[in-house]
Parts: structure tokens; sequence; C-alpha cells
């Protein structure tokens, strides 16, 4: 079956820096993709990964590794602003978006 | 960038009654829509694909009859629940991707919170 993993939970101080693992297995692969979900709000597009290698934008990085099936989200500077949860989610093979069930990250001043 | 407005933002109504959620891309034309299901503090459900033009595809377990899906036209789509009972109140949010864009994201709408009472 299909699966994409990451922690449920993480928490990190104001000012610092996290990182955000998600791992999968998947029936094919065209992509990658990083959301932020506010409480109560609709998910937001953070990043797209389909090559190997970083992308980053800002604040915000993404790491993917193809043949280890890895990939993670780099927060840098971090401010009260990005408490929320962190969604992964991976195209297949037939364009189906596999999603992860979330990363709530607790920002604390 | 690619934008996906849905209204209602929020609506309540009495058990028993049907309400509409309306979902359009602003900016590009989506073949494909997608609705999904969030409960408080739990992971996005995608309930059906909605295609232009033809039948909605349901996940397992989502009631076809139950959830209307239309999608007329390329800019549209539409879900009806019907006969709403309280344990379908939840966050409501549709999505599309503009396809002609690549491997373009999802973009989502700001959801619609359903009440019902």
């Amino acid at each position: 079956g299909q699966n994409i993993d990451q922690p449920t939970e993480m928490t990190a101080t104001e000012g610092a820096i996290v990182q955000i693992n998600c791992t999968y297995q998947t029936s094919g692969f065209n992509g990658l993709f990083w959301y932020q979900q506010h409480a109560g709000e609709a998910p937001t597009f953070l990043s797209y990964n389909v090559l190997d290698g970083l992308e980053e934008k800002g604040r915000f990085s993404s790491f993917l590794s193809r043949s280890k099936g890895y990939s993670y989200l780099l927060l840098k500077e971090l401010q009260m602003k990005d408490s929320a949860s962190y969604l992964c989610a991976v195209r297949d093979s037939n364009y189906q978006l596999i999603w992860g069930a979330g990363t709530k990250l607790i920002i604390k001043p | 960038g690619a934008v996906v407005s849905q209204h209602p933002s929020w609506v309540i109504c009495k058990s028993g009654t049907s309400v509409k959620i309306e979902c359009r891309s602003l900016d590009f034309q989506a073949t494909t829509m997608f609705w999904y299901r969030q409960f408080p503090k739990q992971s996005l459900m995608l309930m059906a694909t909605s295609n232009e033009g033809s039948k909605a595809t349901y996940e397992q377990g989502v009631e076809k009859d139950k959830f209307l899906i239309n999608h007329a036209s390329l800019t549209l789509s539409t879900l009806t629940v019907t006969s709403a009972h309280p344990e379908d109140s939840s966050f409501y949010i549709c999505s599309a991707s503009d396809r002609g864009t690549g491997n373009s994201p999802l973009h989502f709408g700001n959801g619609t919170r359903l009440t019902v009472t």
C-alpha cells in the first residue's frame, strides 16, 4: 500500500531552526509537496520537489531524496506565526495526491 | 498565482436540510477538482474527485447519493450535502490544480465550515 510518515508533533523555540521529516512509499512518484495549515484554515502551498536536492524559498527550504523516499522541510528563524500543521503529500504515478497526517509544529517564545 | 474560491465560508443548517458548496477556479481552467473533508484535529480526507463533464469518482466509504457533486464547467464544481445530519458537521475544502502549467501544485479554497444542528 501507499504510505507517508511524518512526526505527529514537534516543538521549537522562536528564532531557532526546525526540520520536519517525511518518508514515503508510493506507487510511482511525480513530485512531493509541502503545505502549511493553520488551525481552522485550508492548507496553503509551501514548496514542490520533483528532483533530488534542496529548494530554497526565503525562510523555508525543502529537500528531496528519491532513492531514499525521503524529504524534509526546514524552517529557519522561526516566528510565532509559523505555529501550524505541516503536511507532506506525494503525487503518485496516477497523479493522485497521497497525504501524510501532518506534523503539528508548536513554537515557544 | 492560481486562485480557488470557495463559498460559503461557513454555514449552519438544520438537520434534514441540504447545503450546497461552490468551488471556483478564478484564473485557470480545472478539468479536475477535489473535495476534502477534515474533522477537528484530524488529517485531510479525500471524499471525491470531480471531473468536468462526467461523473465524480468517490472514495471508499463516501456515499455518492448523500454528497452530490456537479462539475458542469471548467471553473465550477459544487458539492451538495443532502439531508444533512449532525455527524456531517465538518470542514469541507475543495482544491484544484492548473494542469496547463505542468506539475502544478494543488491550490485550496478557503474551506466551508458546516454545522448541522
